[in-house]
């Protein structure tokens, strides 16, 4: 069975300064992980996806995510804060390596971007 | 090329009566999975549909439903409403089933029970 912890459940960083939301997954099998993001009233958007092969990568916007599986982390980035980024975050869990399987999402974070 | 509709955007309606919700997925794809999003509260898997069949359940009761139509759009169905069923419902399309596939979301369908 798959889970996702995200570790906060809001962050509040100053435009310009570095983005840090944390993720720690648990699968049993080997993972597919994802981040979508989610602005007020609307649905969910694809930030980026691993499936398996650069541990790091990179998404839209200027964010990216690193996996390491030793940590069992999916941790997401960005250098500088935009007031735009302003959202809610979603770490997002699914087996790779089974047939069919569904999403499996944390509980969210959200992200407030100050002036 | 549209993304994910739905209809309707919101809903109202009151305890014990019957709703009907739609989706039309990304051109292309043939999957399409709906998704519980409670206030405050991450997405929780309802179903999936491939091949006009429902392929796998979340933990709901039977009072949800649905169907998927041979040119692979889906409805969701929700009998005897109860408060608690008050919610964004997200439709998500695919390309085939499998965990690495990537879902693209519609933007939902706020229902609220009275």
């Amino acid at each position: 069975a798959q889970s996702v912890t995200q570790l906060d459940s809001h962050v509040s960083v100053s435009e310009g300064t570095p983005v840090l939301l944390r993720c720690n997954y648990s699968s049993s099998y080997s993972p597919s992980l994802f981040w979508y993001v989610q602005h007020p009233n609307k649905g969910l958007q694809l930030l980026l996806k691993y499936t398996s092969a650069a541990t790091l990568v990179k998404g839209i916007n200027g964010f990216e995510a690193e996996f390491k599986k030793s940590e069992t982390s999916f941790h997401l980035t960005k250098p500088s804060a935009h007031m735009s980024d302003a959202a809610e975050y979603f770490c997002v869990v699914s087996d790779r390596g089974s047939g069919n399987t569904p999403l499996v999402f944390g509980k969210g974070t959200r992200l407030s971007v100050i002036a | 090329d549209a993304g994910v509709t739905q209809s309707p955007t919101h809903l109202i309606k009151t305890r014990g009566q019957q709703v009907t919700l739609r989706c039309s997925p990304k051109s292309g794809h043939d999957t399409v999975s709906w998704y519980q999003q409670a206030l405050g509260q991450g997405p929780q898997f309802i179903f999936q549909y491939y091949e006009e069949e429902e392929r796998q359940r979340g933990n709901f009761p039977d009072r949800f439903s649905g169907h998927q139509f041979p040119n692979y759009s889906s409805e969701l169905n929700v009998n005897a409403l109860l408060l608690g069923d008050s919610a964004l419902y997200l439709c998500a399309s695919s390309s085939g089933t499998g965990g690495a596939k990537t879902q693209y979301f519609g933007p939902g369908t706020r229902l609220l029970v009275l």
